[in-house]
């Protein structure tokens, strides 16, 4: 079995500060591990993707991602925040192994900053 | 490209009614989801089709639950005898269908059914 793991349902940061949302993951094997950001009655838009490689993975928008296998978490950091970053933002895993194809979601952080 | 759309986008109907909800993918994309969010919660997976054959339906809750998608592309979820804790966001995503785990899936805007 898979599981995700975001520990805090609510987020708050000051324009300009660095942000991190939270993210530990458990999986039976390696995973690859994804964040996805939703806005208001819309779908969930990817952000990025760790596959292998780089334990550090860059995505859209100035946003990063840092894969801890020892801690098992892959937290979601940008260096400086906008307004426009709030959003509810999902972590999800996927084992490699296998042939489940689904992700596995965990329950969401709601991101606010605040100008 | 024109990205996944879902229609209709929101949907009211009452308990016991029958709905369907389709879902056009990206183009060229083989692989096909259904994912049912509810108020509060993260996706959860219902279904994986791998061009028109159901790959994975381990995610259905019963068996009022069935989707099809005949020709590979569309795809209708169907909910038969609805009930209200049916109510939720229904999302479809598409990915490639290289067959690689590591493919990154594409989101719908979703379709939001309410049962009365």
């Amino acid at each position: 079995a898979q599981s995700v793991a975001q520990p805090e349902d609510q987020v708050n940061v000051a324009e300009g500060n660095p942000l991190t949302v939270k993210c530990t993951y458990s999986v039976s094997g390696n995973p690859y591990l994804f964040w996805y950001v939703q806005y208001p009655n819309r779908g969930l838009q990817f952000l990025l993707k760790y596959i292998t490689g780089d334990n550090l993975v860059k995505g859209s928008y100035g946003f990063e991602a840092e894969f801890n296998k020892s801690q098992t978490s892959f937290h979601l950091k940008k260096p400086s925040a906008l307004v426009s970053d709030s959003a509810l933002y999902f972590c999800a895993v996927r084992v490699q192994s296998g042939s489940a194809r689904q992700l596995t979601f965990g329950s969401g952080t709601q991101l606010t900053v605040l100008p | 490209g024109a990205g996944v759309s879902q229609t209709p986008s929101n949907k009211v109907t009452e308990k016991g009614k029958y709905v369907e909800l389709r879902c056009d993918p990206i183009s060229g994309h083989t692989a096909l989801y259904w994912y049912r969010q509810s108020l509060g919660q993260g996706p959860e997976f219902l279904i994986y089709f791998q061009g028109t054959g159901a790959a994975d339906d381990s995610g259905l809750p019963n068996d009022r639950f069935f989707a099809v998608r005949p020709e590979g592309s569309v795809s209708t979820l169907k909910i038969q005898r609805t009930e209200r804790g049916d109510s939720a966001v229904y999302l479809c995503a598409s990915s490639l269908g290289a067959g690689v785990p590591q493919e990154t899936q594409y989101f719908g805007p979703g379709t939001r059914l309410l049962v009365l």
